[in-house]
């Protein structure tokens, strides 16, 4: 089976900082047939459920704004905030869709 | 607007069992598969399993087989999550949430708002 692995477990940055969180897939999650990466991130705060700013490991949903982006491609995958502004303090977590959907065990993020 | 809206909070003493409802609006429902999603107190995400909103077929995941059942009512637009026999460790908050761009991928950009289940005697 394939584990998610996020990475660090929290992180606290100054505002107006980067923020950087990995995530580690144990098996690649890139399918040649299509040339993607099945990787979404999410941002969840307190009492909300999920809210979806990345799918396919770099395609960022309307809406969320361009501090937010992400890269990597096969097992390796990373989601930066460019200056982190207070709304963004959360948790973060990836989530591949290659298999059944997977999620990694989240990063916390807070303000320095 | 695309809405899931989830019925309220539950009680339940250990043994019993719970029905959580997820009532959509805004798009056609049976045209993306709906899954279920389960947020321990203070722990991550686990995705539970899913239902074809078409067919009705369910499938669940492997960790969740056995004490769950989905169902729907495609007549009101809704999918239902039951668990039965509640344990201490089923307490939780579980959501719906559904991809509704595709029912090839499962990833999900739209989630109700979570119903929180606790067990307790």
């Amino acid at each position: 089976d394939i584990v998610m692995t996020q990475s660090p477990d929290s992180l606290a940055v100054s505002l107006g900082e980067r923020a950087t969180i990995n995530c580690k897939s144990s098996q690649s999650v890139f399918h040649s047939s299509n040339n993607k990466n099945y990787l979404a991130w999410y941002q969840q705060k307190p009492g909300q459920p999920p809210k979806l700013l990345i799918s396919w490991a770099s395609t960022r949903e309307s809406g969320v704004p361009d501090r937010f982006s992400a890269s990597g491609s096969g097992t390796d995958f990373t989601l930066t905030i460019s200056s982190l502004q207070a709304e963004d303090v959360a948790v973060y977590y990836c989530q591949q869709y290659y298999t059944f959907p997977l999620f990694g065990g989240g990063t916390k993020v807070e303000i320095k | 607007q695309v809405q899931l809206v989830q019925s309220g909070s539950e009680l339940k003493k250990p043994g019993a069992s719970v029905k959580i409802s997820c009532k959509t609006s805004g798009y056609t429902f049976t045209s993306y598969a709906m899954s279920w999603v389960r947020q321990a107190p203070g722990q991550g995400l686990e995705w539970m399993g899913w239902i074809n909103t078409d067919t009705g077929n369910p499938t669940y995941a492997q960790g969740f087989r056995g004490r769950l059942v989905f169902t729907l009512d495609a007549s009101v637009n809704t999918a239902y999550l039951q668990i039965s026999s509640l344990k201490a460790d089923d307490s939780a908050v579980y959501y719906c949430a559904s991809l509704l761009r595709s029912s090839n991928y499962y990833y999900f950009d739209y989630w109700g708002q979570g119903t929180l289940v606790t067990v307790s005697s």
